[in-house]
């Protein structure tokens, strides 16, 4: 039973470009939603979050957007740059439980 | 600040030998997690720690796998006898408090033979 899950496990962007990374949850009671970072060998790390009682939340080039009734979230990063080619997880967690995570987004940014 | 320390970063034994992994959170963080990543897939919770109890061990296969943290600080999973199966990276992560965001160390990457 997956509750957090990412269908696309690869995409692939031109630095300069809109990157655009999408998440679907089928658990409502989740009610905080995180972004994680990985590269290769070595752990990952947060990026970005949001609150089920925001729709958008906006950190530099990074902007995840949450729709509630949808149960979808999304992670704009604008514009994408060759570093940011990593996997991206999406992350979700209700009151005090643990983190459930998606199986994770290749990104690849090409120069 | 330091972060998330553990060890050994890899691994290599036959099936049916035993492992051991260790994990030191970043000082002051009460809660410790074990995680563990299969290729391909989302890290998996194994355990977590509040202090020095377990908190979740729901998805832990008591059978094989153990956990412990003691003194409240650093943590050690231990599998015996690993499988096959068992081939994957074990993430060890922290966090203030109990939900938010997780802190998390480069894992340790496990081969079963």
């Amino acid at each position: 039973d997956q509750q957090v899950k990412q269908n696309s496990p690869s995409l692939s962007v031109q630095e300069g470009r809109i990157s655009i990374l999408n998440c679907d949850y089928t658990n409502s009671m989740f009610d905080y939603f995180l972004w994680y970072k990985k590269y290769p060998a070595e752990g990952p790390t947060f990026l970005i979050s949001i609150s089920s009682i925001k729709d958008k939340n906006e950190d530099g080039r990074f902007t995840v957007f949450l729709n509630k009734s949808a149960k979808h979230l999304s992670l704009h990063i604008v514009p994408s740059q060759p570093g940011d080619s990593a996997v991206y997880f999406c992350a979700a967690s209700s009151g005090y439980s643990t983190l459930t995570f998606g199986k994770g987004t290749m990104l690849l940014v090409s120069p | 600040e330091a972060g998330v320390a553990q060890s050994p970063r890899y691994k290599i034994i036959e099936k049916r030998q035993s492992v051991a992994f260790w994990c030191n959170p970043i000082s002051g963080h009460a809660t410790l997690y074990w995680y563990q990543q299969i290729l391909g897939q989302g890290p998996k919770l194994l355990i977590q720690f509040q202090n020095n109890g377990v908190v979740d061990d729901s998805q832990l296969p008591k059978d094989r796998f153990s956990a412990e943290r003691l003194k409240g600080v650093d943590s050690t999973l231990k599998i015996q006898p690993a499988k096959l199966e068992d081939s994957a990276v074990y993430l060890c992560a922290s966090s203030y408090r109990q939900s938010g965001e997780l802190f998390f160390g480069e894992g340790s990457r496990l081969t079963v033979l």
